[in-house]
């Protein structure tokens, strides 16, 4: 079953902890992304990858690390550098940076800082 | 950067009448432009989208135009349902860089 699996689903950390969300797609995918999305704010973008071993930050970047050492995998950390990281997480994929298309997304993961 | 504005932000209507989203765009080199549809607690999923090539297309109840002159473009949605109600997000597309509109709540009142 083809799909892009984001984990854990809730996750909760205390002020001053790193925390690292999940994204892995079996869909052969080339690119992919991270959205935050706050009320009223819609999907902000963090972090983009258009292939294994690069990515380029989008708007809010800071306090955010990623990784994409394979096609599959696109992990985003939360680091103790984000002021305000309590916020609802998406992660998403599309086929290829030379073919612009639909964005498939994850189910999601919400984070909240306690 | 690109910098994509949505209205209205909420917007009630009246179970089958239509109901009409803006969404205008800052860089003429975008190039594709989906919509997007999240109902309460899933995911967002793609309802239509348009390329930069086209000025108007229609799925059903759903159609999309495009203005590229004025850099902007709406959705339309016809003979509402209570179903449409959710949050719609436009997007602009360019070199694989997707940026999002802040959302618009459509309720379809019975």
């Amino acid at each position: 079953d083809g799909g892009i699996t984001q984990s854990p689903k809730y996750l909760f950390r205390k002020e001053g902890q790193n925390v690292t969300l999940s994204c892995e797609q079996n869909l052969n995918h080339d690119a992919m992304y991270w959205y935050r999305q706050d009320p009223g704010q819609g999907l902000r973008l963090i972090y983009y990858s258009q292939i294994v071993n690069d990515f380029q930050k989008g708007d809010i970047a800071e306090g955010y690390s990623v990784s994409r050492e394979k096609k599959e995998s696109f992990p985003l950390t939360v680091t103790s550098a984000q002021k305000n990281p309590t916020a609802f997480y998406l992660c998403a994929s599309t086929p290829g940076h030379l073919n612009t298309g639909e964005l498939f997304f994850g189910e999601g993961s919400r984070l909240t800082v306690l | 950067g690109e910098n994509v504005e949505q209205h209205p932000s909420t917007l009630s209507v009246q179970e089958g009448d239509s109901a009409v989203i803006k969404c205008t765009y800052s860089d003429s080199a975008s190039n594709y432009f989906p919509w997007y549809k999240q109902e309460l607690g899933k995911r967002p999923q793609l309802i239509i989208d348009i390329r930069s090539n086209v000025g108007e297309k229609k799925d059903q109840r759903i159609a999309v135009t495009l203005n590229k002159t004025a850099k902007h473009f709406s959705l339309h949605i016809t003979e509402t349902q209570p179903e449409d109600s959710a949050v719609y997000f436009c997007a602009a597309s360019i070199e694989s860089e997707y940026i999002f509109g802040t959302g618009t709540r459509l309720k379809v009142l019975a």
